[in-house]
């Protein structure tokens, strides 16, 4: 198993340019994660899943978007970069038993900056 | 609002001491707690605790939790230089689908 990988990683945007970070998972997991990492301040949850054709808001989703349509597969999609989007992104999954979902494992990263 | 502190925020060791990281959380309907160590990319898994006072262990790494007084403690014995990293503390709600994260604590082991 690859577990979670993601693309790119690292990547230079201008302000205003567009991109699709990619995510993909191999372990069948339903539910994915969307997190951004900035320096001494941990990890804030951008967007999340619980299985293919539903998403939902995490703490901090202005500016970014995302789409399911497989169960592998969890895009997230910058449309107007700023310089505020500068961060690591990680993406995550995990699988679901009854109450509630176990831990999460976690992408290698994507180191973007937006100049 | 749930929130989950860690401290110290940053902590510098010489290779041998033993360390003790914090994690306190004010969280609604509690479920588990789990830590993380984060070295330069992605965070890797390494306890999770459900049951209050049930130690978990995993070589010279040691966690408890206690329900009651709303914390958990990291061990590290031994300290060894591959262990500088950011540990992470992140608690699970019942009823949610995320976790909520402290800011970690960043560990620096010199030899």
């Amino acid at each position: 198993n690859a577990g979670v990988t993601q693309t790119p990683k690292f990547r230079i945007l201008k302000i205003g340019q567009s991109m699709t970070l990619q995510c993909t998972q191999d372990m069948n997991h339903n539910y994915m994660y969307w997190y951004r990492q900035d320096p001494g301040m941990g990890l804030k949850l951008i967007y999340y899943s619980v299985g293919a054709g539903i998403t939902d808001k995490g703490e901090v989703p202005n500016g970014y978007n995302v789409s399911r349509s497989t169960t592998e597969d969890f895009p997230l999609r910058l449309e107007l970069a700023a310089p505020s989007q500068t961060s690591v992104y990680f993406c995550a999954s995990s699988y679901s038993l009854a109450g509630g979902p176990y831990e999460q494992y976690f992408g290698p990263g994507t180191r973007l900056t937006v100049t | 609002e749930d929130k989950v502190v860690q401290s110290p925020l940053s902590l510098v060791v010489h290779e041998g001491d033993t360390v003790t990281l914090n994690c306190s959380y004010e969280v609604t309907n509690f479920r588990s707690l789990l830590w993380y160590k984060q070295e330069k990319k992605a965070p890797t898994f390494l306890f999770m605790l459900t049951s209050s006072g049930i130690e978990k262990k995993s070589g010279r790494l040691s966690s408890i939790l206690d329900k009651k007084e709303l914390f958990s403690i990291l061990n590290i014995t031994a300290t060894q230089t591959g262990d500088s990293a950011i540990y992470l503390c992140a608690v699970a709600q019942g009823g949610s689908e995320k976790l909520v994260f402290g800011k970690g604590t960043k560990l620096t082991v010199n030899p």
